[in-house]
């Protein structure tokens, strides 16, 4: 069974505006990272955040965790066309080991 | 550094026929996984290996499917004898253990179809 799970599954804005994505997960974690896919690729580590770390930032990406609601959210602030992309969060359980398990996704289309 | 590398990078076979897909990891990264991706299913962790033994396991939908390492360069995912169902995207991803815990670098992936 997959770990987290992203909302909203898809996503289309104007370039330049925000995109905010959110990921909820079910057990206690070592870590929460986020991926990126274009289409016909592999994922791209984009950001990892620790489970004692709230917020984070890279860029134009910004990451924060919740712990107590067992959440997360990535903001793609002043989008571009090239974000076009899917975006998984991925959670390693605090149960030892590097079993590390992606969410479903969220499409997002940047229209230029 | 190349990245990780998978082979190939598509495959079409008939049902029944073995299927071999191939990884080389990141050279100096412990830890590699194998990953399936499909519409219905999203990503699913088939199994892992750290220094070239296998972890877990536990994702490995039959006994159709096997993987080995044989060293700390190669890594190979079969399936024998494949069918329709297991077509997919097969992803290859490595990591090193260190500050960057838990980091996954993804080859591109061996789109698999099974007629």
């Amino acid at each position: 069974s997959q770990q987290g799970e992203e909302d909203p599954q898809a996503l289309s804005i104007q370039e330049g505006e925000n995109a905010t994505m959110n990921c909820s997960y079910k057990t206690s974690i070592n870590n929460l990272q986020w991926y990126r896919q274009n289409s016909g690729r592999g994922l791209v580590h984009l950001i990892l955040i620790r489970s004692n770390e709230r917020e984070k930032h890279s860029g134009r990406l910004r990451v924060t965790l919740d712990t107590s609601k067992k959440s997360s959210s990535l903001l793609i602030t002043a989008s571009r066309a090239a974000d076009t992309a899917s975006y998984f969060c991925a959670t390693a359980p605090n149960t030892g080991g590097f079993k590390t398990i992606f969410g479903a996704g969220t499409r997002l289309f940047v229209k230029a | 550094d190349a990245g990780v590398i998978q082979s190939p990078r598509h495959e079409v076979t008939e049902m029944g026929q073995e299927v071999t897909l191939r990884c080389k990891p990141i050279s100096g990264h412990d830890y590699l996984f194998w990953y399936r991706q499909t519409m219905m299913r999203g990503l699913e962790l088939l199994i892992y290996f750290n220094n070239n033994v296998p972890i877990d396991d536990s994702g490995m939908p039959e006994d159709r499917f096997s993987a080995k390492m044989p060293n700390a360069s190669f890594s190979t995912l079969k399936i024998q004898p494949s069918e329709p169902r297991d077509s997919a995207v097969y992803f290859c991803a490595s990591s090193l253990n260190g500050p960057s815990l838990g980091t996954l670098h993804f080859g591109n992936g061996t789109r698999l179809t099974v007629t």
